[in-house]
């Protein structure tokens, strides 16, 4: 079935350290791609997204692009800071003649250190 | 910027007794659902309403929970009787299509003694 595999947790970084957290999908058809963050305590906010092939998606300095070919959303960060200490959630949207309910990964960690 | 709303935010109860919890959606969403998060399972799909009719709850133990959304402003969880195996933080996101991702609650964190 369609799912959404996430690179496993917790990732530490120093601040001001290049970030990847990497993210790939299956689905029937070509469903949007979405990374959630949540803050302890919080619930999950929309950090970015890409509705088709080749789009990329940017919000904070994160950057994430739809890549068809090896089905992947891979986030990135050129330079992190502590305040970026979060979990982070890969997603897929629901597809026309696939699940019509989105999919999340199951979050990765990350940890900035001053 | 536009809110779904959850309450109630914390709720300590003990096993066997009813617990309620209430989402109000953002105004115009046509998506609700209902999603449990624990450290071992993490994000798993409750419940999910589309026009406020319900699509798939096939993830929801049936025997104790029920998800309704008696108008469009409101959604409900239900969880009668509680266990133990409950503890968790209950979100509630809502939403417009496929292409525009979803807004979350804070959450219900709820704790069964």
């Amino acid at each position: 079935g369609d799912s959404v595999t996430q690179m496993e947790g917790p990732v530490t970084l120093s601040e001001e350290a290049f970030l990847t957290i990497n993210c790939t999908y299956t689905a029937t058809g070509y469903p949007s791609l979405f990374w959630y963050v949540q803050y302890p305590g919080e619930g999950l906010q929309l950090l970015l997204k890409a509705t088709k092939a080749d789009d990329k998606g940017s919000n904070k300095g994160f950057e994430a692009t739809y890549r068809k070919e090896t089905t992947s959303f891979h986030l990135e960060k050129g330079s992190v800071q502590v305040s970026d200490s979060a979990v982070y959630f890969c997603a897929r949207g629901p597809t026309s003649g696939g699940s019509y309910i989105p999919t999340f990964g199951r979050g990765t960690s990350l940890i900035v250190h001053p | 910027d536009a809110r779904v709303t959850q309450t109630p935010r914390d709720k300590v109860t003990e096993m066997g007794q009813e617990v309620t919890m209430r989402c109000q959606p953002i105004l115009g969403h046509n998506t609700v659902f209902w999603y449990r998060q624990t450290m071992m399972q993490g994000l798993e799909l409750l419940a999910y309403f589309r026009n406020r009719a319900p699509l798939d709850d096939s993830g929801m133990p049936k025997d104790r929970f029920s998800a309704e959304m008696p108008d469009a402003t409101l959604a409900t969880l239900k969880i009668q009787p509680s266990e133990p195996r409950d503890s968790a933080v209950y979100f509630c996101a809502s939403g417009f299509g496929t292409n525009y991702g979803y807004t979350f609650g804070s959450g219900t964190r709820l704790t069964v003694v």
